[in-house]
């Protein structure tokens, strides 16, 4: 299975300011027939299911605010949260969809310092 | 706009097995794949398996072969998902979601997940 981590485990950002989570595989999801990058960001707020951000590692799911941004390719990739929001606290994961058998990174908290 | 509606909590004891189901209304069900992903107490997110109807055969994690069992029933729109041996470990949430799915030849590929069921709690307990 496609191996999935990320970093930091959490991180406290002040209201405003940049938050920058980054995620690694432990083989490319670049799939190179399409130039495509099978990877996705979600958003995870407590007793809620998860919300997608952000998939194809860059591009943005409807109605998702243009401060959340994804980037990367291949076994590298980042989400950026431009601007931090009270509301953008919350955990969030990224999940590659390459292999048929997905699997996720362990999370990342976000929080306001 | 597609909804996905999951079955009410359940309470299991050890050994025994537990089926959950997941509706979708107002959406095309049958093309697209229905995943299952749970999250234990405290803890990330586990995709468990999938399955895309109009295909019928599903795909499980490695983790979870053998002992899950997810299902489709194309004319009432609803996927299942049947855990069975259940382990106090098996504690959690679990979730329906769908997601983009296509076929080349043999081979079935899932997307993204963009549709999420509110999820369904399982407790495992003596």
């Amino acid at each position: 299975d496609i191996v999935m981590t990320q970093s930091p485990d959490s991180l406290a950002v002040s209201l405003g300011e940049r938050a920058t989570i980054n995620c690694k595989s432990s083989q490319s999801v670049l799939y190179s027939s399409n130039n495509k990058n099978y990877l996705a960001w979600y958003q995870q707020k407590p007793g809620q299911p998860p919300k997608l951000l952000i998939y194809w590692a860059s591009t943005r799911e409807s109605g998702v605010p243009d401060r959340f941004s994804g980037s990367g390719s291949g076994t590298d990739f980042t989400l950026t949260i431009s601007s931090l929001q009270a509301e953008d606290v919350a955990v969030y994961y990224c999940q590659q969809y390459y292999s048929t058998r997905f699997t996720f990174g362990p999370g990342t908290k976000v929080d306001i310092k | 706009q597609v909804q996905l509606v999951q079955s009410g909590a359940e309470v299991k004891k050890p050994g025994s097995s537990v089926k959950v189901s997941c509706k979708a209304s107002g959406g095309t069900f049958s093309s697209y794949a229905i995943s299952w992903v749970r999250q234990a107490p405290g803890q990330g997110l586990e995709w468990m398996g999938g399955i895309i109807p109009i295909f019928g055969t599903a795909n499980y994690a490695q983790k979870f072969q053998g002992r899950v069992t997810i299902t489709a029933d194309e004319s009432t729109s609803t996927a299942y998902m049947e855990l069975s041996s259940l382990r106090s470990e098996d504690t959690a949430v679990y979730y329906c979601a769908r997601g983009g799915a296509s076929r080349w030849g043999d081979e079935s590929y899932y997307y993204y997940m963009d549709v999420w069921g509110k999820g369904t709690t399982v407790t495992v307990s003596s």
